[in-house]
């Protein structure tokens, strides 16, 4: 059973420099989420994917973050021009689409990154 | 809006110690809640979960029960071992938007010491 996996697990960048990450979610979950989670904080919703289609940003992405999921399989995020205050780890979760609030995510190990 | 409060750390215990880690939270409409377990250089890993008042969740003997009449789901275990420290996240889960999003608290370290 493959969870969760997320590449990079760490990077460390210049500021004004662009990154990339990507999920891949377990198979059959056709829901996908961003999440950022900074030092002695939870972690905090980003954006949502069911299949293909980006259906919620939180007002937390800003315009220099976008988010894509092709084929409604694996996702990328990506930052451009990048800022000290995007350090943080970004953590991405799946799961299977069910009607009411108990559906379980499953978390990746994240990415943790570093803008110097 | 819908948060979630949770008891600040680090707590620090003995081995075979009872452990309480209060969680409270304030939610418009039926939320669920959840547990998660974040193991040193590990992922978020779902510890248990309750989906609606009165449920009681439990797993690897951790326990928590929904009380809606205190808006709260307090995380608790009799004998804690050394290897449940670890950062505890409460968190709850309610429809709004597209999706149901995930909010949680801000972490308690456990700390067992053998």
């Amino acid at each position: 059973d493959t969870g969760v996996s997320q590449d990079p697990r760490h990077k460390i960048t210049k500021r004004g420099q662009n990154v990339t990450f990507r999920c891949d979610p377990i198979s059959e979950h056709n829901r996908l989420y961003w999440y950022r989670q900074t030092l002695g904080q939870g972690p905090e919703f980003l954006t949502y994917f069911q299949n293909e289609a980006q259906l919620e940003k939180s007002r937390l992405l800003s315009d220099r973050f976008s988010a894509e999921r092709p084929k409604g399989s694996f996702s990328t995020l990506e930052i451009q021009r990048t800022e000290q205050g995007d350090s943080a780890m970004y953590l991405c979760a799946s799961s299977l689409a069910s009607s009411g609030t108990g559906v379980t995510q499953y978390f990746g190990p994240g990415t943790r990154l570093l803008v110097l | 809006g819908d948060s979630v409060t949770q008891m600040e750390g680090p707590v620090t215990l003995s081995e075979e110690a009872f452990l309480t880690i209060n969680c409270t939270y304030t939610a418009t409409g039926y939320p669920s809640l959840f547990w998660y377990v974040q193991y040193p250089g590990e992922g978020l890993q779902l510890l248990l979960k309750a989906t609606k008042a009165d449920d009681k969740g439990s797993n690897k003997g951790f326990e928590a029960t929904y009380r809606k009449e205190t808006t709260s789901f307090h995380l608790e275990k009799g004998s804690v071992q050394v290897s449940d420290s670890a950062v505890y996240f409460c968190a709850l889960s309610v429809y709004g938007g597209a999706t149901n999003k995930l909010i949680f608290g801000t972490g308690t370290l456990l700390a067992v010491q053998p």
